[in-house]
């Protein structure tokens, strides 16, 4: 298991509701990132968040909506979600210093299901 | 805008035998890395290898090695004596020197391996 711990694991929500996805890292990184895993698609980067900056992705809908309150932690807020955000969401953390950015290291993943 | 381009939906492969996963990628960019990620069934995604595309040297791990053409941008990985824990699927992936949050994935390539 690698230090990047994501909750919850599962999430089945209708289309009305309003949740979050958390992520943690404990790896001692200054960037996070999420992802989009959809089947036999590329993954799809979503948002980033480098030396707590938001960089925007301005092809992601604004129901999904980040938030980082430190370099630890990556939260996903959803609301109004379409069946078609239904995809397994990845976190994951690097280290950003002047020499370049290291690997970047993935969580578990939130499996999203949006009825 | 950088594409990576994983031909092989699927391979399969004997245990103790060896198999090549495809990769090409296209840019314009001089300097860039690559990785090699690999995600077993419901595990998280890992990093297998990466490269350096100023190193001319093909970079190893172990089993895996890959086999980096810079001219043609071909960017295989190679797993030899294969193992039952090497079934998952892989993912190439590229990283621009110049913009540090910007990683681009392929379509992946399940590797099955076959007692």
């Amino acid at each position: 298991e690698t230090g990047v711990t994501q909750t919850p694991r599962h999430l089945v929500m209708g289309m009305t509701n309003k949740k979050s996805l958390k992520c943690e890292q404990h790896l001692g990184h200054n960037a996070m990132y999420w992802y989009k895993q959809s089947a036999k698609k590329p993954l799809e980067l979503m948002f980033v968040y480098s030396l707590e900056e938001r960089v925007e992705n301005n092809s992601v809908p604004s129901r999904f909506s980040p938030e980082c309150p430190n370099s630890s932690h990556l939260f996903l807020h959803l609301h109004t979600l379409q069946p078609e955000d239904s995809a397994l969401y990845l976190c994951a953390s690097s280290q950003v210093s002047v020499a370049g950015v290291d690997t970047q290291y993935f969580g578990p993943g939130t499996r999203l299901t949006v009825l | 805008a950088q594409t990576v381009t994983q031909s092989q939906p699927e391979m399969s492969v004997q245990e103790a035998e060896t198999v090549t996963l495809s990769c090409t990628y296209d840019t314009s960019e001089s300097d860039y890395y690559l990785f090699w990620y690999k995600q077993p069934p419901s595990r998280q995604m890992i990093l297998v290898i990466r490269q350096e595309a100023y190193k001319q040297q093909n970079a190893t791990e172990n089993r895996f090695s890959v086999n980096f053409q810079k001219a043609a941008k071909s960017f295989s990985l190679k797993i030899s004596d294969s193992q039952l824990g090497d079934a998952a699927m892989y993912f190439c992936a590229y990283r621009s020197a110049y913009n540090n949050n910007d990683m681009r994935f392929g379509a992946g390539t399940r590797l099955t391996v076959k007692p």
